[in-house]
Parts: C-alpha cells; sequence; structure tokens
C-alpha cells in the first residue's frame, strides 16, 4: 500500500505569491495532521482533521494559511500570500482510529522557500 | 501544558558503541501516550514505538530498547551496538490529553530532537 503522498516535495516561490501544497492520506485513515518543521522552532502541528472536518487549527500561524480537506483521500494547505519566514518543511500525516493504533504515518515532506 | 525535552542536542558515537538518549516530559494527566521517530537524512519521519503511561514495562525492539520511568518522567531510548545506518535525528513525542476522549489518533508535542552521528 502506498504510504502519504505529498506535493510538491519542494517548492520555490517569491514573497506574496500563492503557494499550495497537496497531501494524499493513506486510504482508510480518517484522521490527518499537518504539520511544519524549522530549526528554530522544530516539529509543530498546524491543524488536523478527523473525517474531513477540522478539529483544532490552533497551531495555524496565521491569517495567510489556510487548510481544506474536501474529501477523505485529498487535503491541501494554502498559504497567501507567502513569507520569506515561511520557508519550512511542511509534512502531512495520517492515521486511524483502530484498536492500538495510534501511529501516525508521515508523508515524505515538501520543502518550501520562499525568496 | 504538556512538554517535551530533549537535552541531548547532538551526539556523535563510533560504531558499535552503545547510546542513550533522553527525553523528559511534562504533563498533568495521568493517562497519556510517548513516542519516538526516528528522521533520517532523506528526512522521512518514520514510528519507532508508542507506550501508554499505565505500562512502565521496558520494551526491546532487536538494538532498540526503550526505558520509560514515571518517578523521573522520563521515556529514553537506547541503541545497542549502534550502526552508521542508525545516524538521524531522533524525536521523542507526547500525546495532548485533550484529544484522549476522542480516542484514535492523538494530538502530539515534539521534543526538538537529537541529532545521532554514528561514526565508522
Amino acid at each position: 500500500d502506498a504510504g502519504v503522498i505529498q506535493s510538491p516535495r519542494h517548492e520555490v516561490t517569491e514573497m506574496g505569491q500563492e503557494v499550495t501544497l497537496r497531501c494524499k492520506p493513506i486510504s482508510g485513515h480518517d484522521y490527518l495532521f499537518w504539520y511544519r518543521q524549522t530549526m528554530m522552532r522544530g516539529l509543530e502541528l498546524l491543524i488536523y482533521f478527523n473525517n474531513n472536518v477540522p478539529i483544532d487549527d490552533s497551531g495555524m500561524p496565521e491569517d495567510r494559511f489556510s487548510a481544506k480537506m474536501p474529501n477523505a483521500s485529498f487535503s491541501t494547505l494554502k498559504i497567501q500570500p507567502s513569507e520569506p519566514r515561511d520557508s519550512a518543511v511542511y509534512f502531512c500525516a495520517s492515521s486511524f482510529e483502530g484498536e492500538g493504533s495510534y501511529e501516525q504515518y508521515f508523508g515524505p515532506g515538501t520543502r518550501l522557500t520562499v525568496t | 501544558a504538556q512538554k517535551v525535552t530533549q537535552a541531548q542536542t547532538e551526539i556523535s558515537v563510533v560504531e558499535k558503541e552503545d547510546v542513550t538518549l533522553d527525553c523528559v516530559y511534562e504533563t498533568r494527566d495521568t493517562t497519556y501516550y510517548l513516542f519516538w521517530y526516528k528522521q533520517p537524512p532523506s528526512g522521512e519521519l518514520v514510528f519507532l514505538i508508542r507506550r501508554n503511561s499505565f505500562d512502565e514495562q521496558n520494551e526491546i525492539s532487536g538494538r532498540y530498547s526503550w526505558n520509560f520511568q514515571k518517578s523521573t518522567s522520563s521515556f529514553n531510548f537506547t541503541i545497542t551496538a549502534s550502526q552508521v545506518v542508525d545516524s538521524a535525528v531522533y524525536f521523542c513525542a507526547l500525546s495532548d490529553h485533550a484529544y484522549l476522549t476522542q480516542g484514535g489518533s492523538e494530538k502530539l508535542v515534539f521534543g526538538k530532537g537529537t541529532k545521532l552521528t554514528v561514526n565508522p
């Protein structure tokens, strides 16, 4: 079975541009998480969904960030407008509510550079 | 508030040495989960272990072992006979109690990670 798929793997954009990161969770998983990793702040949870519904978005840095999950197999994280301080690796992870199974499976990440 | 501290920023060892990565956590909850993840140079995060707060038995998986001690709020990770392929950043994480009642997945709080370099 394919793991969590993220695209693009690398994104370089100029400040002020809109950036859209994409994630396809593992089939059958009902939780989806978006994380951001930077040297300064480490790994931070931005938002997570359960059955396509956003449960907690308290980690979203500001209104420039938005996330959607239109169906069980797709989610997007959008930054508009982007700023240099948004440069980071963005991870998507998924998991399912099963007996004894709380492991979050991470995607390979998207490395975003905003110049 | 939940907090995870990995005091060792970087560790360097020579192959075949044993190495222990420390993890200290803070929580007010009696029910919680602890995790270790590995992030090799390729960048992906790989799940290693999950432990719930009611199970203090140590666990061994091959060359990996984990020591959970509630009395000291620690969940340390030991690699025996380290190998070059063990070189990675290792993260300890703690579940957020607020989401345990929902079952299934938990919101994770990660430590800053320990970068382990195993030299040949």
